[in-house]
Order: structure tokens, then C-alpha cells, then sequence
């Protein structure tokens, strides 16, 4: 069955550093997104993209956070300087059309 | 914009017994409403999902629930719980062009013996 992977599956960084997390959507998706979840907390909508460019994204999706799309099958997401409260569990997810998100395992981001 | 409010941040409940966790969605038309269960350490697994049809939808692992739009609700039940459900469960609602999700705070379910 397919599904969305990955990497890395945890990434320890000091504040300051830049840091990307990737995904692999599944295959024929179209809709790609980042969500966060802060321990314990809830799962927090970061952004969306689709055709190439964000759809929509949240507040806390500023200045700091971009995403990209690079060669069709990765979709990354960069945090420029990373600061503490940017720990967190980072859910990827696409789907195709209407139905639901496919969400990956999740990188787990601690920051020093 | 939509948003999604599960009033009980955790239940505890005997296994074998029932179970209904609470999930009120708000947004101006028809969304697409979905559970999901997350143990810890792990990722967003799907239980179901309600997009237009039957009101009563069935899902993995014996739950179901059932969408009312008279109450904005989409309760999630499962009539005799085992202790492997012990996690946490989040409700969210898709809607809009993208569908982008966003997910209740998240109901904590405890098993006891």
C-alpha cells in the first residue's frame, strides 16, 4: 500500500541552525501539506501547497518556514533558524483530490 | 474559516465497556469530517470519515460515528472497548477548496482493567 515517508525520522539542532525535514508524498497525490504537533499538544495546520505554490498557510507558518517542491517527488520543508519553541513532531501529508490526507510517521525536531 | 472543539480533553473507561467521544465542527456548509487515532510516539492513523451520504459511518477497529447536522456533531462510539484503544483520538473537519484539515485539541483515552 502506498504511503507518505519521512526523513529524518528524528533531527536533534542547536537554535539558530536551519534545518529541512523531507517527505515523499504518495506517488499521484496532488495536495501536499505540513502540519506540527508540539508535545502533547494538538495537531496545528502549517500550510498547503498545491500546482506548485502554497495554497494556504497559518500564522505560525512565517518568514522563518518555506516549502518546496523540488524534482516532483520530494517535498521539503526548511526552517531558516530554528528556535527552541520549533520543537515538535512535524506531520507531513498529501492526498489526491477531495478525500482524505495520507499522513506520513512524522519527524520528531528537538531544539538546543 | 472551520475549527473543531472535542470538550473532553481525557476519558477513562473500563474495558468492555462503551465508549463516545464528543467532536463539534463548525463551518457554514457541508465539511468533510474525520477521526483519527494516534498512540504515542506514532502517527495519525484514520478511523473513518464522513463526506456526504449515509450519516452513520463505519470505520477500522469497530468504531463508528455519526455526523448530525443539527448538532454540528460527529461523536465517535465503540460499543465494547478493548485496552489496545488506549491513545489519543483527534477529530477534524475538512473543508473548503484544498479540504486543508484542521484537527480538535485531541481526546486522551485511558483503558482500565
Amino acid at each position: 500500500e502506498p504511503e507518505v515517508t519521512q526523513t529524518p525520522s528524528h533531527q536533534v539542532t542547536q537554535m539558530g541552525q536551519e534545518v529541512i525535514l523531507r517527505c515523499v508524498p504518495i506517488s499521484n497525490h496532488l495536495y501536499f501539506y505540513w502540519y506540527r504537533q508540539i508535545l502533547g499538544q494538538k495537531v496545528e495546520f502549517l500550510v498547503s501547497f498545491y500546482n506548485n505554490e502554497i495554497s494556504e498557510k497559518s500564522e505560525i507558518f512565517d518568514d522563518q518556514f518555506s516549502v518546496e517542491r523540488p524534482d516532483g517527488s520530494n517535498f521539503t520543508l526548511k526552517i531558516r533558524s530554528t528556535k527552541l519553541e520549533d520543537s515538535a513532531m512535524y506531520f507531513c501529508a498529501s492526498r489526491l483530490g477531495g478525500g482524505e490526507l495520507f499522513f506520513g510517521e512524522g519527524s520528531r525536531l528537538t531544539v538546543l | 474559516a472551520q475549527s473543531v472543539t472535542q470538550p473532553d480533553i481525557h476519558i477513562t473507561v473500563s474495558e468492555g465497556a462503551s465508549l463516545e467521544l464528543r467532536c463539534n465542527y463548525s463551518y457554514g456548509a457541508t465539511p468533510y469530517l474525520f477521526w483519527y487515532v494516534q498512540s504515542p510516539g506514532q502517527g495519525l492513523q484514520l478511523l473513518l470519515k464522513y463526506f456526504s451520504g449515509d450519516t452513520l459511518v463505519q470505520g477500522i477497529k469497530g468504531f463508528e460515528a455519526e455526523f448530525k447536522r443539527s448538532q454540528s456533531s460527529f461523536n465517535l462510539r465503540k460499543p465494547s472497548v478493548h485496552w489496545s484503544d488506549a491513545a489519543e483520538y483527534f477529530c477534524a473537519v475538512g473543508a473548503g477548496n484544498n479540504n486543508d484539515m484542521r484537527f480538535g485539541a485531541g481526546t486522551r483515552l485511558t483503558v482500565k482493567p
